[in-house]
């Protein structure tokens, strides 16, 4: 049974481009979650999903990002324009109902 | 809003040594979970074990097992028999139950595990 998959594993762009982070969730979650991971922070919950629609957006930084969830087995976390504090990595994650979630491998992001 | 503080940033056992990984967490809520995920330098992040606050006994899974303490909101890991697989970041979690669906993770800044051979 696949897990959380994300891509790509690593990505480095230049300021001010735009980023898009993929995620596919487990078959039949249906929730998703994205997080954002920094020395300086920690873990943060961005935004979450439940049945393809935005439950809480609160954790998303500013209008830069955002996030969609077109069906139930795909999902982008899209920046735009990108800063070098957005350097980071980024989890996606899923679960069913009330089961514990679990997460991709991350997507490490790098802006120069 | 929850918060999650793991207040040790650094610990180093011996292989085979006991290891309790403290932390503490703060919400007026009375029905959550707390769960203990670890991060080996790979990054994946790895669920250890769950505790359901509503539930008196303590979880356990094999070698990892759980002191929940709901009065003085505290939630500790041990664990026993360590091997150096066991190193790594790890994480205490809070998550509200919130009508039988799920909800986000309220995260501490994690304790980083050394074990020593």
């Amino acid at each position: 049974d696949a897990g959380v998959i994300q891509s790509p594993r690593h990505e480095v762009t230049e300021m001010g481009q735009e980023v898009t982070l993929r995620c596919k969730p487990i078959s039949g979650h249906d929730y998703l979650f994205w997080y954002r991971q920094t020395m300086m922070r920690g873990l943060e919950l961005l935004i979450y999903f439940n049945n393809n629609v935005p439950i809480d957006d609160s954790g998303m930084p500013e209008d830069r990002f955002s996030a969609k969830m077109p069906n139930a087995s795909f999902s982008t976390l899209k920046i735009q324009p990108s800063e070098p504090r957005d350097s980071a990595v980024y989890f996606c994650a899923s679960c069913r109902d009330n089961q514990p979630q679990h997460f991709g491998d991350g997507t490490r992001l790098s802006i120069l | 809003a929850q918060t999650v503080t793991q207040s040790q940033p650094e610990m180093s056992v011996q292989e085979a040594e006991t290891v309790t990984l403290s932390c503490t967490y703060d919400t007026s809520e009375n029905n959550y979970y707390l769960f203990w995920y670890k991060q080996p330098p790979s990054r994946q992040m790895i669920l250890v074990i769950r505790q359901e606050a509503y539930k008196q006994q303590n979880a356990t899974e094999n070698r990892f097992s759980v002191n929940f303490q709901k009065a003085a909101k505290s939630f500790s890991l041990k664990i026993s028999d360590s091997q150096l697989g066991d190193t790594a970041m790890y994480f205490c979690a809070y998550s509200l139950v919130s009508g039988g669906g799920a909800d986000g993770l309220t995260f501490g800044k994690g304790t980083h595990l050394i074990i020593q051979p």
